[in-house]
């Protein structure tokens, strides 16, 4: 597609569930970041990918959230055993190359809703 | 640590009037500076970027932001603010040094609105 997809863009779940968020960049982007952003708050680093490079996993809050991302492309976050807190707007964005001068280009989110 | 602060919260202005919301920074090295605009329940637009070269850069809608190194800061300016600029305003700033290379890292971000 034109731009970064994500899917789903809404998502209610009950606590204790896990969740699986998906995000499809833009065709030939190495790069590939999650964010978090909470009402109210501004975006939250959660951890990116870069080409064939070990991930910066830095920014996951807790070892129930893990990401991957396969064969350079799509890429999964799964948040295990929700909690209330983890509900939030999950953005997905690419770049070009994370190590070269170009911007990051965003998904429209996925609103997760804990209940 | 690497860090961005937009120290307003909120920013209002009228019609017609220059607006600038304001960023600095703190980063090693060169930094690669951003801003992004987020309209009500979209993802973020990029607007500019600066990356070397002149201090006054120019982007989309007729923004423009100014770095200035020793002030350590890369506001966001436009001449004549439009109700449609009306949006929320987010600073980035991407490191490129280090064991956290690439990773970008944003501002709270600044709720402008721009009244009749």
């Amino acid at each position: 597609g034109a731009g970064v997809s994500q899917s789903p863009s809404n998502k209610v779940t009950e606590k204790g569930k896990d969740v699986e968020l998906r995000c499809d960049p833009i065709s030939g982007h190495t790069a590939l970041y999650w964010y978090r952003q909470s009402l109210g708050q501004g975006l939250e680093f959660l951890i990116y990918f870069q080409g064939n490079s070990a991930p910066d996993k830095s920014g996951l809050p807790s070892d129930r959230f893990s990401a991957e991302r396969t064969g350079g492309s799509v890429s999964t976050l799964t948040i295990q055993r929700t909690q209330q807190e983890d509900s939030a707007v999950y953005l997905c964005a690419s770049s070009l190359d994370g190590w070269e001068r170009t911007e990051a280009f965003f998904g429209q989110g996925t609103r997760l809703t804990v209940v | 640590a690497q860090s961005v602060a937009q120290p307003e919260d909120q920013v209002n202005v009228a019609e017609g009037n220059p607006l600038t919301v304001k960023c600095t920074y703190s980063v090693s090295g060169n930094p690669y500076l951003f801003w992004y605009v987020q309209y009500p329940n979209r993802g973020l637009q990029f607007l500019l970027k600066y990356i070397t070269g002149d201090n006054l850069v120019k982007g989309s809608y007729g923004f423009e932001a100014e770095f200035n190194k020793s002030q350590t800061s890369f506001h966001l300016k436009k001449p004549s603010a439009l109700v449609s600029d009306s949006a929320l305003y987010f600073c980035a700033v991407r490191d490129n040094r280090g064991s956290t290379l690439g990773r970008l890292y944003f501002g709270r971000g600044t709720q402008l609105t721009v009244w009749p």
